[in-house]
């Protein structure tokens, strides 16, 4: 089955700093590819997707990028802020079975 | 409902006994997933349905976890003899079947066991 591996596990950047986080996968069968941000005691929201045939994605200060040839996916979060801080997990589908990663827990320093 | 529901919300459960956690996906979902999360980690598949396809059960951690989705909407995740260990929140996701379909999540189920 799929496996996604996600680096790093967590992440301390001062605010209006950039922050980037890599998923890689296995299954060369995945083609989308969300992003869900979790805020403390509540459930994770997608925030960004992408799929297979399109290599970027922008959506204001968020954007991904894939690269189906290595098999990773990153996330950018520019211009931080304080509440972007949060837990963010990638995932990879292939077919309709959906993979998380292990989550990056984002702390943005005021 | 506008969203995937779960309930109860909260459960407190003494060791040794059986739990029923229960997920109401959106309308017209088909694809269903189970995901547990412990304190502070990641999302640990549990079990995904599909239709009325088999499941895939591939995730569920032992033969005391088990789960049901009647009608092809509303799903079950049983848990008998429950352990600490069992302790986490349980999420449930429903998406469409097409590729490139969001995954919405119900709010979870915070199970803990005494």
């Amino acid at each position: 089955g799929e496996n996604v591996e996600q680096h790093p596990s967590t992440l301390s950047v001062q605010e209006g700093d950039s922050a980037v986080i890599k998923c890689t996968y296995s299954d060369s069968a995945s083609n989308y590819f969300p992003w869900y941000k979790q805020e403390l005691g509540k459930r994770p929201q997608l925030i960004i997707d992408i799929r297979s045939n399109v290599g970027e994605k922008k959506d204001q200060r968020i954007a991904v990028t894939l690269n189906k040839t290595a098999k990773h996916f990153s996330l950018h979060i520019t211009e931080t802020q304080p509440e972007d801080s949060a837990v963010y997990f990638c995932a990879a589908r292939a077919g309709n079975m959906l993979t998380f990663g292990g989550g990056t827990r984002l702390m943005v320093k005021p | 409902g506008a969203g995937v529901s779960q309930s109860p919300s909260n459960k407190v459960t003494e060791k040794g006994k059986d739990v029923e956690l229960r997920c109401d996906p959106i309308s017209g979902h088909t694809a269903l997933y189970w995901y547990r999360q412990s304190l502070g980690q990641g999302l640990e598949f549990l079990i995904y349905f599909q239709g009325n396809s088999a499941p895939d059960k591939s995730g569920l951690p032992s033969d005391r976890f088990s789960a049901e989705r009647t009608g092809g909407s509303v799903s079950t995740l049983t848990i008998q003899r429950t352990q600490q260990e069992d302790s986490a929140v349980y999420l449930c996701a429903s998406s469409r079947s097409f590729a490139g379909s969001e995954a919405f999540f119900g709010q979870g189920t915070r199970l803990t066991v005494v």
